[in-house]
């Protein structure tokens, strides 16, 4: 099966940049998504398209794609950015859709 | 801005069928731009799409429930359901709708989750 691989976990302080990476081999021929998740809520999507922030994400949250590797930086970390994050991209054969296994963003 | 709502038992039996709707507002679920998909959060887990169904009642299962699962669309009420049948204590989860934009690039079918319910957790238990 084709899986997504993300840290499980990614700590910061205040202030400084949080960089969350997923893996997978389809990369790059395939967009990726990021979804942030604090607890009991549901998901928001951050950005789209590997690079395209949603209307109303603050500008401290950007991506990049290098290679089979796609990044969502967060720059200025601030408290209310500790959530979980999760990457998406598209899957192959039987399945339209995969998700990474999440990172929790802990700032310090 | 579009909004969408999950209801359902939040018990269900085991060998039951799990049955929730999605009620949609601020948009239309026969617009044709987007489809309307299921995804589920097991506890402490990670997201798993199940699957997503268009205005049209056209459907696209995942892989992890396809045989168990049926998708279906009232555009009456503006809503889509979801019924997941024999369910065991694995299928006990969060489950969340979720407004889903596609376009096709020369590679792929994309599809991202632009808006979510709320969520609803469902137990499966005797």
């Amino acid at each position: 099966s084709y899986d997504l691989t993300q840290p499980p976990s990614v700590s910061v302080s205040p202030g400084q940049t949080a960089r969350i990476t997923c893996s997978g081999d389809a990369l790059p021929d395939q967009y990726t998504y990021w979804y942030q998740q604090k607890p009991g809520q549901a998901p928001v999507l951050v950005m789209y398209k590997d690079t395209e922030r949603p209307s109303g994400i603050p500008g401290r949250f950007s991506g990049s794609s290098s290679g089979t590797t796609v990044t969502l930086t967060i720059s200025g970390v601030q408290a209310e950015d500790e959530a979980d994050y999760y990457c998406q991209s598209a899957g192959r054969s039987d399945s339209y859709v995969i998700f990474g296994g999440g990172t929790k963003l802990t700032v310090l | 801005q579009v909004q969408l709502q999950e209801s359902g038992p939040g018990l269900v039996r085991p060998s039951q069928t799990l049955s929730l709707t999605c009620t949609i507002s601020g948009g239309s679920i026969s617009s044709g731009s987007y489809y309307w998909s299921w995804i589920r959060q097991h506890p402490g887990k990670g997201l798993e799409w199940i699957g997503y169904t268009y205005g049209t009642g056209r459907t696209f299962y995942g892989p992890s429930v396809k045989s168990r699962v049926t998708m279906s669309v009232d555009t009456s009420k503006n809503q889509f359901s979801l019924k997941l049948k024999s369910v065991t204590a694995a299928d006990t989860a969060v489950y969340y709708c979720a407004r889903t934009s596609f376009f096709t690039t020369v590679t792929t079918n994309e599809h991202y989750f632009d808006f979510w319910g709320q969520g609803a957790l469902v137990t499966v238990s005797p």
